[in-house]
């Protein structure tokens, strides 16, 4: 089955920073990959996602790019705010099969110091 | 439009009792998922119900742990002799199964389970 590993699992930065989250995945039929945000207390909502006929995706402050010959995927924020500390997840999933499960990454969790 | 909603939003239980949570999902969403996550742990997936396929039970970690889905709609996860080790938040989501945007799953709030 597929599995996912996300690094870092703790990244602290400055305000106004770039963040960089990284996960690679192993089975090369994935093409469909979310990032969900989880703030304190909250439950997951995503943010952005990506397919695998794209290799790179912008929403305003967020983007994420994907290598699959790499296998690799990364979320990337710039000018980091304080909201956006949080934890972060990625998954990995196969659209179209029939049966959707994703598998998540174990999540970073983000700081952003004011 | 309402969102996912669980019940209870907390649960305190003692060892060996048994535990229903429930789930009600976004209304037309075909696919519904039970999740635990365990404190600054990440998300273990329990269980899937997609329309009238049989479930996907893989994750469930013991016999113990059972989900049941009525009508394609209400979705319960009923948990026997509780251990100390089921304590964690368990979050049921939902998705659609047409349109552009169909696997972006909408998740409830949780139910935070405390086995004392």
């Amino acid at each position: 089955g597929e599995n996912v590993e996300q690094h870092p699992s703790t990244l602290s930065v400055q305000e106004g920073d770039s963040a960089v989250i990284k996960c690679t995945y192993s089975d090369s039929a994935s093409n469909y990959f979310p990032w969900y945000k989880q703030e304190l207390g909250k439950r997951p909502q995503l943010i952005i996602d990506i397919r695998s006929n794209v290799g790179e995706k912008k929403d305003q402050r967020i983007a994420v790019t994907l290598n699959k010959t790499a296998k690799h995927f990364s979320l990337h924020i710039t000018e980091t705010q304080p909201e956006d500390s949080a934890v972060y997840f990625c998954a990995a999933s196969i659209e179209g099969g029939g049966s959707y499960i994703p598998t998540f990454g174990r999540g970073t969790s983000l700081i952003v110091h004011p | 439009g309402a969102g996912v909603s669980q019940s209870p939003s907390n649960k305190v239980t003692e060892k060996g009792k048994d535990v229903e949570l429930r789930c009600d999902p976004i209304s037309g969403h075909t696919a519904l998922y039970w999740y635990r996550q365990s404190l600054g742990q990440g998300l273990e997936f329990l269980i899937y119900f997609q329309g009238n396929s049989a479930p996907d039970k893989s994750g469930l970690p013991s016999d113990r742990f059972s989900a049941e889905r009525t009508g394609g709609s209400v979705s319960t996860l009923t948990i026997q002799r509780t251990q100390q080790e089921d304590s964690a938040v368990y979050l049921c989501a939902s998705s659609q199964d047409s349109g552009l945007s169909s696997y972006e799953q909408y998740f409830g709030p949780g139910t935070r389970l405390t086995v004392t």
